[in-house]
């Protein structure tokens, strides 16, 4: 069973490109975030969707935006890279809201 | 928005007991989460509280005042492979969920 997964798993990007970051599940889940860690201060909420077709704004959009055109791809796009996006990202999915999110592995990503 | 405060950092003795607070201030509580993380690895699910009271899984146990907004994780047993980090995660409203910055546990022979 695959789950939730990240792709790719680490990235070296130049400043001022555009990336997108893609995250699939096949678990059927109607929710699916997308988090940057950095040291110091945990995982921060970038966008959210709660189903196919709706995407929402969480702690800190700017900089990145999201698509939900089906419910098992969420991918996230750096539309012109900047070094402070450096870090690290996570996908997760949630079937309802009194489950357990599940997150993929992950995406190390450095602007340069 | 939402405010969730725990401790950075806490250290404890194997076999012994620590408990790891977390406050939080929402405008739509909906849920609690305790997610522990490994270093390099993903978040991965330990607990859920949604009601006022104690949630017990093994040697993991995770409590809720919802009218105080307080949470705490009880880990009980210490054992080495439990150095982690330990994260609180608020849900607001349907699915928005929302992390602390989480707690770094070291666990000491």
């Amino acid at each position: 069973t695959a789950g939730i997964t990240q792709a790719p798993t680490s990235q070296i990007l130049a400043a001022g490109r555009s990336m997108t970051l893609r995250c699939t599940q096949d678990m059927r889940h109607n929710a699916m975030y997308w988090y940057r860690q950095d040291l110091g201060l945990g995982l921060r909420l970038i966008h959210y969707s709660n189903t196919a077709g709706t995407t929402g704004k969480g702690e800190v959009p700017d900089g990145y935006s999201v698509s939900r055109a089906n419910t098992d791809d969420f991918p996230l796009t750096l539309a012109s890279a900047v070094p402070s996006q450096t870090s690290v990202y996570f996908c997760a999915s949630q079937k309802g809201e009194n489950t357990e999110a599940f997150f993929g592995q992950g995406t190390r990503l450095t602007v340069v | 928005g939402q405010n969730i405060d725990q401790p950075t950092e806490m250290t404890a003795t194997e076999g012994a007991i620590v408990q790891i607070n977390c406050t939080y201030q929402t405008s739509g509580f909906n849920g609690l989460f305790w997610y522990q993380q490994h270093a390099g690895e993903a978040p991965t699910f330990l607990s859920y509280n949604v009601l006022d009271g104690l949630e017990e899984k093994g040697r993991f146990s995770s409590f809720l005042s919802r009218s105080k907004g307080y949470s705490y994780l009880l880990l009980k047993e210490l054992q080495m492979k439990d150095s982690a980090s330990y994260l609180c995660a608020v849900r607001e409203g349907d699915y928005k969920l929302s992390f602390g910055a989480g707690t770094t546990v070291t666990v000491r022979a």
